[in-house]
């Protein structure tokens, strides 16, 4: 199917867990994203990628890290896992120049 | 680096009446105004934007406006109806690094029948 991806949808892990939630876009995009979302937070940017190989920290990036080996993933993982990563994370994709980003439909992590 | 504020955090309306939600920008590089819709489970789509070279932009029942002096920009939906019942986030881009947003802390707008 063409769009963007995420897995799992729903996620219980454990404190100190690794954890890896999964991006994937076909559309193959020059940048995506990681946001994640939490009441009264908006949506903050933890990492973002403008190409494979090529990645840079957003706004909260402490506790997170990425990869982008092919342009159509960008997986997130939380290498070991705290109860303040309790959130819903979007993965987003776009071209460059201000164009639409388009969301993946979220991946709910609960860190117990 | 962008500080976008919105409000409000909630807005309840009558069907037929219309909704205002404002933003806030910080950043006078800032060129680039998206306006997200997400409805319940799915992630956020956009329902429209607008650039800083123009003052408005409206698609049917949908205007975004926007005051480069003072650093805001607003949307207006008219004739609200049911299936506008959603979450808002206005969102805030320098055209850099891809079009990284800052988002507003979001609206959940109720409209009730």
């Amino acid at each position: 199917d063409a769009g963007i991806t995420q897995s799992p949808r729903y996620k219980i892990t454990e404190t100190g867990r690794q954890v890896t939630l999964m991006c994937h876009q076909t559309w193959s995009h020059s940048y995506m994203f990681w946001y994640r979302q939490d009441l009264g937070h908006g949506l903050r940017l933890i990492y973002y990628s403008a190409a494979a190989d090529i990645t840079d920290k957003g706004e909260v990036p402490d506790g997170y890290v990425v990869s982008r080996s092919k342009t159509e993933n960008f997986p997130l993982t939380l290498e070991s896992a705290t109860r303040s990563q309790t959130s819903v994370y979007f993965c987003a994709s776009s071209e460059p120049g201000g164009t639409e980003a388009f969301f993946g439909q979220g991946t709910r992590l609960t860190v117990v | 680096g962008e500080n976008v504020e919105q409000h409000p955090s909630t807005l309840s309306v009558q069907e037929g009446d219309s909704a205002v939600i404002k933003c806030t920008y910080s950043d006078s590089a800032s060129n680039y105004f998206p306006w997200y819709k997400q409805e319940l489970g799915k992630g956020p789509q956009l329902i429209i934007d607008i650039r800083s070279n123009v003052g408005e932009k409206k698609d049917q029942r949908i205007a975004v406006t926007l005051n480069k002096t003072a650093k805001h920009f607003s949307l207006h939906i008219t004739e609200t109806q049911p299936e506008d019942s959603a979450v808002y986030f206005c969102a805030a881009s320098n055209g850099n690094a891809g079009n990284m947003l800052t988002f507003g802390g979001g609206t959940r707008l109720m409209v009730k029948p």
